[in-house]
């Protein structure tokens, strides 16, 4: 069945350092692609999608990109605040309603 | 954004007892709501998704008669897990789908921690 694997964390950087967290799926077909953050005692908030091959999705100075060749979409942000500090969720969606998850990956920035 | 909120937050019970989770859509109307339950270190589970004034549909391996889900407004949906045991403590999450931007987007609730002592 489809699945998301995500880089297990904590990931702990320090303010203004390179962010990569690593995503890759298992799906057949085409599947959207999903980037969710949830920060400290709130919901998940869709922080960026693609929604086919080679498409960029970015916000907020995260960028991620649908590679299909490696199965892959890895989320990137070129200078991390403190701010961002909070769990990353990568997901799939294949058709219909259901979105399948990776188990989330702490970030913590230091200042 | 679209606002989703649960309650409680948290809720400890005894074995044995039904606790009952309200998701909220506070600003739009949901037509549809999903509930998921996400372990310790693992990724979050669809349990099962509801449209308003229909039955729930549930995934398979989710016991329906334990974990009963009523979405009878378009902007309520509850969960209630029966005659609780331990094994059913978790982290449960609620989204919704609906009329606010973009129709595919979920949005979510921040989740109800159960302890089942």
């Amino acid at each position: 069945g489809d699945s998301v694997t995500q880089m297990e964390g904590p990931v702990t950087l320090s303010e203004e350092a390179f962010l990569t967290i690593n995503c890759t799926y298992t799906a057949t077909g085409y599947p959207s692609l999903f980037w969710y953050v949830q920060y400290p005692g709130e919901g998940l908030q869709l922080l960026l999608k693609a929604t086919k091959a080679d498409d960029k999705g970015s916000n907020k100075g995260f960028e991620a990109t649908y590679r299909k060749e490696t199965t892959s979409f890895h989320l990137e942000k070129g200078s991390v605040q403190v701010s961002d500090s909070a769990v990353y969720f990568c997901a799939l969606r294949r058709g219909g309603n259901k979105l399948v998850f990776g188990a989330g990956t702490i970030l913590r920035v230091k200042s | 954004g679209a606002v989703v909120s649960q309650h409680p937050s948290r809720v400890i019970c005894k074995s044995g007892t039904s606790v009952k989770i309200e998701c909220r859509s506070l600003d739009f109307q949901a037509t549809t709501m999903f509930w998921y339950r996400q372990f310790p270190k693992q990724s979050l589970m669809l349990m099962a998704t509801s449209n308003e004034g229909s039955k729930a549909t549930y995934e398979q391996g989710v016991e329906k008669d334990k974990f009963l889900i009523n979405h009878a407004s378009l902007t309520l949906s509850t969960l209630t897990v029966t005659s609780a045991h331990p094994e059913d403590s978790s982290f449960y999450i609620c989204s919704a789908r609906g009329d606010r931007g973009d129709q595919e987007t979920q949005y979510f609730g921040p989740g109800t921690r159960l302890l089942v002592l």
